[in-house]
C-alpha cells in the first residue's frame, strides 16, 4: 500500500486560512469516511485533530476543520496562529483493514 | 487521565533482538485495538500494525510483515512490539497509539515513543 500523498509544505501568516491536501485512491480514502489527521510538534508525540473525515475531539479549537471529496481529503486551519506551527499527517482506513499515513506536510506560520 | 507509557530508549547492535513495550493504564485495553507508528528521523509517521488485546488478533502493513511482531499480554494491559534481528534501518522512534474502539482508527491516544538505535 503507498502512503496517502500530502504537499511537503504549506506557509500562511496569522490570521489566514490554510488547506491542507491527502491524497489517496477509490480503495482508501475514497472508499471510507475514516479520515483523521494529527497535529505533531518538534520533538512530541502526535496529536488527533480531526477523525471520521469532519469530527473534531473535544478540547480541539473550531478553527480545525476536515472534509472529503472524492479521493481527496482536506484539513483546513482557520485563523491561523503561532502555536499551528508544526507537521500535519492524514491517515485513512484501507480496503485491507489497515491503515495508512499521507507523509506529512510542514506548516509554517509566517 | 488514560495514558499509554512506553517503555525507554534502547541502543542494539545490527542483527541483535528487541522487544519494546507500551502499558495501557485505562480500563479498556481489552476492547480497543493499539497500533505500532515507526517515526524514521526527520521523516514521517508508518502505521506499522495493530493489535486487538482482547483475542490478539492482529494485522500488520505489507511494509513491515515478516520483521516485526505484535503482540498483546491482557493480564497486565501492555502491549509489544518486538524484532529477532534489527537492523540499521530500524532506527527510529517508534510510538503506540490506542483507537476509539474499532480498527479503522482513529488513534487518540498516543505513548510518548521510544527510541531505537540500532547501530554496530
Amino acid at each position: 500500500q503507498s502512503a496517502l500523498t500530502q504537499p511537503a509544505s504549506v506557509s500562511g501568516s496569522p490570521g489566514q486560512s490554510i488547506t491542507i491536501s491527502c491524497t489517496g485512491t477509490s480503495s482508501d480514502v475514497g472508499r471510507y469516511n475514516y479520515v483523521s489527521w494529527y497535529q505533531q510538534h518538534p520533538g512530541k508525540a502526535p496529536k488527533l485533530m480531526i477523525y471520521d473525515v469532519t469530527k473534531r475531539p473535544s478540547g480541539v479549537s473550531d478553527r480545525f476543520s476536515g472534509s472529503k471529496s472524492g479521493n481527496t481529503a482536506s484539513l483546513t486551519i482557520s485563523g491561523l496562529q503561532a502555536e499551528d506551527e508544526a507537521d500535519y499527517s492524514c491517515c485513512s482506513f484501507t480496503s485491507s483493514s489497515t491503515l495508512v499515513f499521507g507523509g506529512g506536510t510542514k506548516l509554517t506560520v509566517l | 487521565e488514560v495514558q499509554l507509557v512506553q517503555s525507554g530508549a534502547e541502543v542494539k547492535k545490527p542483527g541483535e533482538s528487541l522487544k519494546i513495550s507500551c502499558k495501557d493504564s485505562g480500563y479498556r485495553f481489552t476492547s480497543t485495538w493499539i497500533g505500532w507508528v515507526r517515526q524514521m528521523p526527520g521523516k514521517g509517521l508508518e502505521w506499522m500494525g495493530i493489535i486487538y488485546p482482547g483475542d490478539s488478533d492482529a494485522r500488520y502493513s505489507p511494509s513491515f510483515q515478516g520483521h516485526v511482531t505484535i503482540s498483546a499480554d491482557k493480564s497486565i494491559s501492555t502491549a509489544y512490539l518486538q524484532w529477532s534481528s534489527l537492523k540499521a534501518s530500524d532506527t527510529a522512534m517508534y510510538y503506540c497509539a490506542r483507537t476509539k474502539g474499532t480498527d479503522a482508527g482513529p488513534f487518540d491516544i498516543w505513548g510518548q515513543g521510544t527510541m531505537v538505535i540500532v547501530s554496530s
